[in-house]
């Protein structure tokens, strides 16, 4: 059915609490991305992930770890949110890289931390 | 490493009328240039994409053109309808990169 599924779409943290926020795609692609999204500041990437057990840091890694035990999920993990970690969190998958292929964005999750 | 531009923080239009996004971008060899689209509440979807091997593509109201020379790239939408309103991203990745990088977004809203 080509769809990005994230869970939850919404959650509100207290600060120092751990969050995960969970990815699923149906397309058997590849390659999975972790992006958030700040106003003025478009997406900027977290985690790529190339297959399981296959991560690799994005541009703002710090704060964040990943997961991906099976080809299909990929779990963004805050350990400790902190306040500046409030924001739009896009999960996306593509069939390979991103040079030349088009990514599928899940519906976003937005976390709030207070 | 890349970094992408997006010069438009925000653009009118009125119905009917042309739009145009324009992107610079900082590395020689990004060969692939995607636009994304994003309305309000929702999230991104791909709109039409560019590579490095031509310097224009159309597909039916939207014009991506490329100036290498200059590492700029721009989407023009004709005859605006106001379902175009949204955010609007271009990326830029190299080829055999797994990365694609974006812009900040211009948001394009069409007026009646």
């Amino acid at each position: 059915d080509m769809k990005v599924t994230q869970m939850p779409r919404y959650l509100i943290k207290r600060m120092g609490e751990n969050v995960l926020l969970e990815c699923g795609q149906d397309m058997s692609h590849e390659t999975m991305y972790w992006y958030r999204q700040d106003p003025g500041l478009g997406l900027q990437l977290i985690y790529i992930s190339y297959d399981v057990d296959s991560n690799s840091e994005g541009d703002i890694p710090k704060g964040y770890r990943v997961s991906r035990k099976k080809r299909e999920h990929f779990s963004l993990i805050l350990d400790s949110a902190k306040t500046n970690q409030t924001s739009v969190y896009f999960c996306a998958s593509s069939l390979e890289g991103a040079s030349g292929n088009t990514l599928y964005f899940g519906e976003g999750s937005r976390l709030i931390v207070v | 490493g890349e970094k992408v531009e997006q010069h438009e923080s925000t653009l009118s239009v009125r119905e009917g009328d042309s739009a145009v996004i324009n992107c610079t971008y900082t590395d020689t060899a990004s060969s692939y240039f995607p636009w994304y689209k994003q309305e309000a509440g929702k999230s991104l979807h791909f709109v039409i994409d560019i590579r490095s091997n031509v310097d224009r593509k159309q597909s039916q109201r939207l014009i991506v053109l490329l100036d290498k020379k200059a590492k700029r790239f721009s989407l023009h939408i004709t005859a605006t309808q106001p379902e175009d309103s949204a955010i609007y991203f271009c990326a830029a990745s190299s080829s055999g990169s797994w990365q694609l990088i974006f812009g900040s977004g211009t948001q394009l809203t069409v007026m009646p």
